[in-house]
């Protein structure tokens, strides 16, 4: 019962910035955006959460539309080790299940 | 900052046989774990969720008795796969709340590879 929907997969140049879009459509009120992301073979990295306001943190910056129903999870400058699976997931802040979709494998190319 | 490790990081085992995953918080205290696991090319899912010195919480479709967790300490959960079989053969990943945290800090293992022959 995924409630968010992502590309499956992207390209992107080494050095450019990475725009990873999702929608999250059926979003409730108290629920925050999340985004980890999981390099192949290891276990998945927290990256950045959201409310409805913009956040920004080393890593990479959360933009959410006014309507909170989608959002774009930005790279600035994509290396080669931020080729990845990226996960965007709805949830309550605080609720402890994280539900991951099948996210986006994104291939960061030289 | 906050390390979650697994031990071992793969095994490969015979059929019939039982199979013990440890799940360590290295430097904080974590009273709730979790184990996940994950096929390939799938994604993961939430197995279970276990907490320090009560019994684990299984997510639906998990069976407890084949999966036995053990949470006996603050820093330790094992997930010990009973009468493992092929279709067992799966990457495992545990992941650990800091004690008097928030559910945001959640810190992934980084995971076990098992494959049952």
């Amino acid at each position: 019962d995924a409630k968010t929907t992502q590309p499956p997969s992207m390209d992107c140049a080494e050095g450019r910035a990475a725009n990873l879009p999702c929608n999250h459509s059926t979003i409730s009120g108290n629920e925050y955006v999340y985004w980890y992301r999981q390099i192949h073979s290891q276990g998945p990295q927290y990256i950045i959460h959201g409310l409805k306001n913009n956040e920004t943190n080393e890593m990479a910056s959360l933009i959410i539309t006014e309507d909170r129903k989608s959002s774009t999870l930005i790279l600035p400058h994509a290396t080669l080790r931020d080729t990845a699976v990226y996960y965007c997931i709805v949830r309550v802040l605080n609720d402890y299940k994280l539900s991951f979709g099948a996210g986006t494998t994104v291939t960061v190319r030289a | 900052g906050a390390v979650v490790s697994q031990h071992p990081s793969r095994v490969i085992c015979k059929s019939g046989t039982s199979v013990k995953i440890e799940c360590r918080s290295l430097d904080f205290q974590a009273t709730t774990m979790f184990w996940y696991r994950q096929f390939p090319k799938q994604s993961l899912m939430l197995m279970a969720t276990s907490n320090e010195g009560s019994k684990a919480t299984y997510e639906q479709g998990v069976e407890k008795d084949k999966f036995l967790i053990n949470h006996a300490s603050l820093t330790l959960s094992t997930l010990t796969v009973t009468s493992a079989h092929p279709e067992d053969s799966s990457f495992y990943i545990c992941s650990a709340i800091p004690t008097g945290g928030n559910y945001n800090e959640q810190f992934f293992g980084p995971g076990t590879r098992l494959t049952v022959l």
